[in-house]
C-alpha cells in the first residue's frame, strides 16, 4: 500500500525567515506530486506539480518553489516568508493517468508571525 | 474557466439519518472527473468516491452514493446511515480530462455536523 507522508506537523516562523516543507511517498514508482494550499477556513488551491524527478511546474506565484530531487520526494520552499503564507500545505500523489485520483497527505499546519 | 460551487454552509442532521450535499459545477470540457473529498478535524484530506463524466451509472462506496445529474452539472453526495465520525468538511472537486497537472477545482466545503 501507498503512504505519503509530510513533515513537519507544524511550524511556526517569523516573517523573512526560510522554509522548507517536505513530503515523501513510499509504495509507489514515478507517481506525478502535488503541492496543494488551504486557506484557514478556504478552500484548497493547487501550487505545484511534478509528473518526474528534476521537473515542476508552478500554477500560482505566491513567492514559493518546489522541487522533486527525489521520485519520491516533493520539497516546498522560500527564502523569505511572507504572512500570507500562513495556511495548509498538502502534498498528494497521484497515478500518471490524468483520470486517476489525487491521494493527499496529512498536512503541514504554518504559521507565520 | 471551471468552477465547482457547494452552496451549503453547513448541515447538521442526527445520526443514523441519510443527509445529501450539493454540489454543482461549470465547465466547458466533454469529459471530466469529479470527486468527492472529507476533511477532518486534524486537517486529514481523505478521498471518498468518484464519478466520470462518461459513466451513467450513480458511484456508490460504502455508505457514501452520488447522485449524478449531468444536464444539471450537479454532483450530490449522499451519505446514509449516519454517525458522529462522519462529522467533517466535505469538498467536491472536479478535474478536467487531457491535462496531465493534476489541477483539482474545489468548492468551498460544506461543514456536517453529525449529532447523537
Amino acid at each position: 500500500a501507498q503512504t505519503i507522508h509530510q513533515w513537519p506537523v507544524a511550524e511556526i516562523k517569523a516573517v523573512g525567515s526560510p522554509l522548507s516543507l517536505g513530503c515523501t511517498i513510499k509504495g509507489k514508482s514515478s507517481p506525478n506530486l502535488y503541492w496543494y494550499w488551504q486557506a484557514t477556513g478556504g478552500t484548497l488551491q493547487q501550487l505545484f506539480y511534478s509528473i518526474t524527478v528534476g521537473q515542476v511546474e508552478s500554477v500560482v506565484q505566491l513567492n514559493l518553489s518546489a522541487s522533486r530531487p527525489k521520485d519520491d520526494q516533493f520539497i516546498l520552499s522560500t527564502e523569505k516568508l511572507l504572512l500570507s503564507h500562513s495556511g495548509f500545505y498538502l502534498c498528494a500523489w497521484s497515478t500518471r493517468d490524468n483520470a486517476e485520483t489525487l491521494y493527499f497527505g496529512s498536512g503541514t499546519r504554518l504559521t507565520v508571525l | 474557466a471551471q468552477k465547482v460551487t457547494q452552496t451549503q454552509t453547513s448541515i447538521s442532521v442526527v445520526e443514523k439519518t441519510t443527509v445529501t450535499m450539493d454540489c454543482v459545477y461549470e465547465t466547458r470540457d466533454s469529459s471530466y472527473f469529479l470527486f468527492w473529498y472529507k476533511q477532518t478535524a486534524s486537517g486529514e484530506i481523505v478521498f471518498l468516491i468518484r464519478q466520470d463524466s462518461y459513466k451513467k451509472e450513480n458511484a456508490t462506496v460504502g455508505h457514501y452514493s452520488l447522485n449524478f445529474q449531468k444536464p444539471k452539472s450537479s454532483i450530490g453526495l449522499i451519505i446514509t446511515a449516519t454517525q458522529i465520525e462522519d462529522s467533517a468538511v466535505y469538498f467536491c472537486a472536479m478535474r478536467e480530462d487531457g491535462t496531465n497537472t493534476g489541477k483539482l477545482t474545489f468548492g468551498d466545503g460544506t461543514v456536517l455536523t453529525v449529532k447523537p
